[in-house]
């Protein structure tokens, strides 16, 4: 079981570009979660896919969307870059919904100059 | 009311102590609280988690204790070694959907 696999591991932006990170779920999984982790702080939700939509948000911007494809994998996307958004993406993926278990990757870690 | 309060922000044991991680948390609703483990350059790896229906749950060197009337809940590391040397997360989350709201970490050195 090869677990939550994130890519890519580092990425560079500068101000102002659009990235997209990337997300496969752990076998059997059917729920992803997005998280942004600055440094030296907890992991703060983003939002959570399930059966291709958007069920849960956090509090972030409309410049971070998402998107979860027919085989549970999942895309995180930001435009307009700030400096700010420089942080750890960690992905987590669930049995579903109801299921509470979540299961992290390692992390794209994104800087943004 | 959405907040999990974690202290202390850091600690540093002897190998064999039993390092303390305590966290507290506002909302009523959330019903299931798990800790993560978290290495330099990884992710948060689930530890252990436990329900407000019990008031201790143990795996291996791992405990935790829940306290529902005080709202809070702690994680205890039996004979800690050098390798428990981690960033450690409390985290808190509602019956249904798993968004997990975390604590802000405690940076835990076992000294060899």
């Amino acid at each position: 079981d090869a677990g939550v696999t994130q890519s890519p591991t580092h990425l560079i932006k500068t101000r102002g570009q659009q990235v997209t990170l990337r997300c496969s779920p752990k076998s059997g999984h059917d729920t992803v979660s997005w998280y942004q982790q600055a440094l030296g702080q907890g992991p703060q939700f983003i939002f959570q896919y399930y059966e291709e939509e958007e069920r849960q948000r956090g509090n972030f911007p409309d410049r971070f969307s998402g998107h979860q494809f027919p085989n549970y994998s999942s895309e995180l996307n930001v435009n307009a870059l700030l400096l700010g958004d420089s942080a750890l993406y960690l992905c987590a993926s669930s049995l579903s919904m109801r299921n509470t278990e979540a299961f992290f990757g390692q992390g794209t870690r994104l800087t943004v100059v | 009311q959405q907040q999990v309060k974690q202290s202390p922000q850091s600690l540093i044991v002897q190998k064999g102590g039993i390092p303390i991680i305590n966290c507290a948390y506002e909302n009523t609703a959330f019903d299931y609280f798990p800790w993560y483990q978290q290495f330099p350059g990884k992710g948060p790896a689930l530890l252990i988690a436990i329900r407000p229906d019990v008031s201790e749950k143990k795996e291996g060197r791992f405990t935790i204790s829940f306290n529902k009337s005080a709202k809070q809940f702690s994680l205890h590391i039996m004979d800690s070694q050098p390798g428990d040397s981690a960033t450690y997360f409390c985290a808190a989350s509602l019956e249904y959907g798993n968004k997990l709201v975390f604590g802000a970490g405690t940076i835990l050195r076992v000294k060899s």
